[in-house]
């Protein structure tokens, strides 16, 4: 069965720092790619998706993930965190065909001033 | 474009009541999912519906269900509320299914 994975419950950074935020995933092809990023009480809001193509997609609020297939890895970064990053963050697959969202349990990101 | 919305936004139950949620996607949108959210269960997807069809349905009980509108509006009902469907529940739109956009949620506490 696919599944997703990501192995950081909470990361805790400072201001200014860099971020990378892991998330694996277990599926036979190439499946679709998301992350997303949740405020307390709100809804998900999305940062950035992979469908094909280019394995560096660019997002929203300074984003980017690369998509490794040997990896079965699409790894979030930031290069400079902004106390308002503050979230929770959701990476997702979709399976081809499906429509069907598979989410991660979530990395919680508490930012240092 | 106004984005997703969900009604209400809180709603307090009691044990065996059932309760009825409201979504509205974004305009033009044919595809209405749902998800339900807890704190030990994280995400979890509850169904799909596209233009007034289920397409996806995920593993749920009977008790959830849901419809879609010809104005690709949904309901979710979910009947005989047990204290563990507490949770928040998202809804997403989507033009064919695949990219989602997130309503803010409904909080459902079952008391």
């Amino acid at each position: 069965a696919q599944s997703v994975t990501q192995p950081d419950i909470h990361i805790t950074v400072s201001e200014g720092a860099s971020l990378e935020l892991r998330c694996n995933y277990s599926y036979g092809a190439t499946p679709y790619l998301f992350w997303y990023v949740q405020s307390p009480g709100q809804g998900l809001q999305l940062l950035l998706k992979y469908f094909s193509g280019d394995t560096l997609v660019q997002g929203i609020k300074g984003f980017e993930a690369e998509f490794k297939r040997s990896q079965s890895s699409f790894n979030l970064r930031k290069p400079s965190v902004h106390w308002s990053d503050a979230a929770e963050y959701f990476c997702a697959v979709v399976t081809s065909g499906t429509y069907k969202y598979i989410f991660g349990t979530g990395t919680r990101l508490k930012v240092l001033a | 474009k106004a984005g997703v919305t969900q009604t209400p936004r809180y709603l307090i139950k009691t044990r065996g009541q059932q309760v009825t949620l409201s979504c509205s996607p974004i305009s033009g949108h044919r595809s209405v999912s749902w998800y339900q959210q807890t704190p030990g269960q994280g995400l979890q997807f509850l169904f799909e519906y596209f233009s007034e069809t289920q397409r996806n349905k995920g593993n749920f009980p009977g008790r959830f269900s849901g419809r879609q509108f010809s104005n690709s509006r949904s309901e979710m009902n979910v009947s005989t509320l047990e204290l563990g469907d507490s949770a928040l529940y998202l809804c997403a739109s989507s033009l064919e299914g695949l990219e989602q956009f997130f309503g803010p949620g409904t909080r459902l506490t079952v008391l």
